[in-house]
């Protein structure tokens, strides 16, 4: 499959600080990323979407940024609260609808 | 939002045996549903693309005997584990994708399986 990852495994952040979880992807032709967020035992669940056309995109609390040129996305969470404990997965778009899901990176919200 | 369940939500049996999980989309149609397969503290894998009315497709390393797709209904898709073994013992997750052009895929809420 497509490869997709992430620059940090773990991410501590303070409760109320504003938190980055970057991901690299591998294909240029991608033109959709999700952010998905999965707490212990759940399925994934939806947090943002961005298409290849945009740079950014904001949502509740939630901004994704994509960079194209190096192929990076990022999502910035802010005022980051106890219940934003999870593992957050970029996954990518590619071919046919399918995604494949990068690494992932835990993040631990010390209050 | 869109709601996708999957039956049971855990299972155990023994080596050897065969295991049946639903995938259903409650409240849309999914001409296209996947399946997952997580093991603990890795990220998902996709195994196979589970189309309505045709044969899936799956990815490269799975083996389509031993994971049988079944997609009969725009709202029902099932994976059927054949003559499982304890290295089958994983988190397995669908997703169904909308009838609609913006790739949305909602998740369920995955299936514990454990074989002993």
């Amino acid at each position: 499959g497509e490869s997709v990852g992430l620059h940090l495994p773990t991410l501590s952040v303070q409760e109320g600080d504003n938190s980055i979880i970057n991901c690299a992807y591998s294909n240029s032709a991608s033109d959709y990323f999700i952010w998905y967020k999965q707490e212990s035992g759940k399925g994934p669940q939806f947090i943002i979407d961005i298409r290849s056309n945009m740079d950014k995109r904001q949502g509740q609390r939630v901004t994704v940024l994509l960079n194209k040129t190096v192929k990076h996305l990022s999502l910035q969470i802010a005022a980051t609260q106890p219940g934003d404990s999870a593992v957050y997965f970029c996954a990518e778009n590619a071919n046919f609808n399918k995604f494949y899901f990068g690494s992932g990176t835990k993040l631990n919200v010390k209050p | 939002g869109a709601v996708v369940s999957q039956h049971p939500s855990w299972v155990i049996c023994k080596s050897g045996t065969s295991v049946k999980i639903e995938c259903r989309s409650l409240d849309f149609q999914a001409t296209t549903m996947f399946w997952y397969r997580q093991f603990p503290k890795q990220s998902l894998m996709l195994m196979a693309t589970s189309n309505e009315g045709s044969k899936a497709t799956y990815e490269q390393g799975v083996e389509k005997d031993k994971f049988l797709i079944n997609h009969a209904s725009l709202t029902l898709s099932t994976l059927t584990v054949t003559s499982a073994h304890p290295e089958d013992s994983s988190f397995y997750i669908c997703s169904a994708r909308r009838q609609s052009p913006n790739y949305e895929q909602y998740f369920g809420p995955g299936t514990r399986l454990t074989v002993t």
